[in-house]
């Protein structure tokens, strides 16, 4: 069965730095999304993207966040300069159409800001 | 008022129970809702959606969903120690979570 998958697993950086989270989606889907979840609470909205442009967003989804589907396949998250707060797992989703259809998501990466 | 409430248990059950998960939701503009199963430091994996009132049955499970009063819930029959997860309510078409319930099945 087809999966979304996201690299790295686990990310270590420090406060300040850039970080680029990947995902490949399924190769069909045409919306894609990025949650979060900060370790015992609720995974969190931050951003949907369709059309090579971003649909909605959250109020999380600052200035310091951006998204580019940069060859057709990948689906990037990037912080542009990390804060001690944004340690969290990292959920891609990707979704074939947008009605009648559920999100499938990727196993995550796991951020962590030192 | 939260978007969607969920008891965050934890759930203690012994195998072969019947679990019963629910959430309830503010707004009735909401049309998806969804169940997913998140093992630890795992993805959230989709169990169930619908987007109508009603029962949805697939094997073990049914998702019930009553849009009159905002209130979606999971059932789990003959439960298994391999269920034992945290089971997360889902609604509207971007997905707002509810907070998960934990559920253990003892063998």
């Amino acid at each position: 069965e087809p999966e979304v998958t996201q690299t790295p697993s686990h990310q270590v950086t420090q406060m300040g730095q850039e970080v680029i989270l990947r995902c490949v989606p399924i190769s069909n889907h045409l919306y894609f999304y990025w949650y979060r979840q900060i370790l015992g609470q609720k995974v969190e909205f931050l951003v949907s993207f369709y059309n090579n442009e971003i649909s909605e967003k959250s109020e999380i989804f600052d200035d310091q966040f951006s998204v580019e589907r940069p060859d057709g396949s990948n689906f990037t998250l990037k912080i542009r300069s990390t804060k001690l707060e944004d340690s969290a797992m990292y959920f891609c989703a990707s979704q074939a159409t947008v009605y009648n259809s559920p999100l499938h998501f990727g196993n995550g990466t796991r951020l962590t800001v030192t | 008022q939260k978007e969607v409430e969920q008891d965050p248990g934890p759930l203690s059950v012994p195998e072969g129970a019947i679990v019963s998960l629910n959430c309830t939701y503010s707004n009735s503009a909401f049309q998806y809702f969804m169940w997913y199963r998140q093992y630890s430091r795992k993805g959230p994996e989709l169990l169930m959606y619908t987007y109508s009132s009603g029962n949805k049955e697939d094997g073990r499970f049914t998702a019930q969903v009553d849009k009159s009063s905002k209130y979606i819930s999971l059932f789990i029959r003959d439960s298994q120690p391999s269920d034992s997860a945290t089971y997360l309510c889902a609604v509207s078409r971007q997905l707002t979570f509810g907070s998960g319930t934990q559920l253990t099945v003892l063998p």
